[in-house]
């Protein structure tokens, strides 16, 4: 079957670093996607990984290992904005996107 | 316009009623997808077309239909709606099928 895990909240504080950790068990891997979705909007595209290794975009990195089923999403000075919903999103042989329940990030001043 | 819209923002359906809920992208993205969200369940896609003229189901498909007529538009539709499909329902496309997804900002339907 097919397996997408994350946690379903953390909490952390403005300014410090907070890892999302992804899991995952899927039919096929031809990448894996992180979005952001703020309450009540849409998911917006953070990063994607098809390759193993950490890719780095300003304040956000994703780190992926495929032989593990791993990835993750670490997020630096952190701000009060990024409170989110953080999806990961695994795609698999068919093209097609599986998605995970989403960790939902509070951050605390 | 720019990027993807929907339509309508909300909707409050009786059951047994039909309703199309609309999705329109103007980026010329031949690959377009339904979703839907609800709470402590990831997204599951519905249906989705990769190139107009085609559609495919997803995950979830039962009960919806879709059609792909032009590369801008791509309907969904509930034939004889149900209280298990109030959900936060978004469209979404990408150039082709293997490449990034972009999200519009989503229909809330709630069926009583």
């Amino acid at each position: 079957g097919q397996n997408i895990d994350q946690p379903t909240e953390m909490t952390a504080t403005e300014g410090a670093i907070v890892q999302i950790n992804c899991t995952y068990q899927t039919s096929g891997f031809n990448g894996l996607f992180w979005y952001q979705q703020h309450a009540g909007e849409a998911p917006t595209f953070l990063s994607y990984n098809v390759l193993d290794g950490l890719e780095e975009k300003g304040r956000f990195s994703s780190f992926l290992s495929r032989s593990k089923g791993y990835s993750y999403l670490l997020l630096k000075e952190l701000q009060m904005k990024d409170s989110a919903s953080y999806l990961c999103a695994i795609m698999d042989s068919n093209y097609q996107l599986i998605w995970g329940a989403g960790t939902k990030l509070i951050i605390k001043p | 316009i720019a990027g993807i819209t929907q339509a309508p923002t909300s909707q409050i359906l009786a059951a047994g009623r039909r309703m199309t809920l609309r999705c329109t992208q103007d980026m010329r993205h031949n690959a377009m997808y339904w979703y839907r969200q609800d709470l402590g369940l990831g997204l599951r896609l519905i249906h989705y077309s990769n190139t107009a003229g085609t559609t495919g189901k997803g995950e979830v498909p039962d009960g919806y239909s879709v059609s792909r007529a032009n590369t801008d538009d791509f309907p969904l539709t509930l034939a004889s709606a149900v209280p298990s499909q109030t959900s936060v329902y978004f469209c979404a496309s990408s150039r082709d099928s293997q490449e990034t997804q972009y999200f519009g900002p989503g229909t809330r339907l709630l069926v009583l």
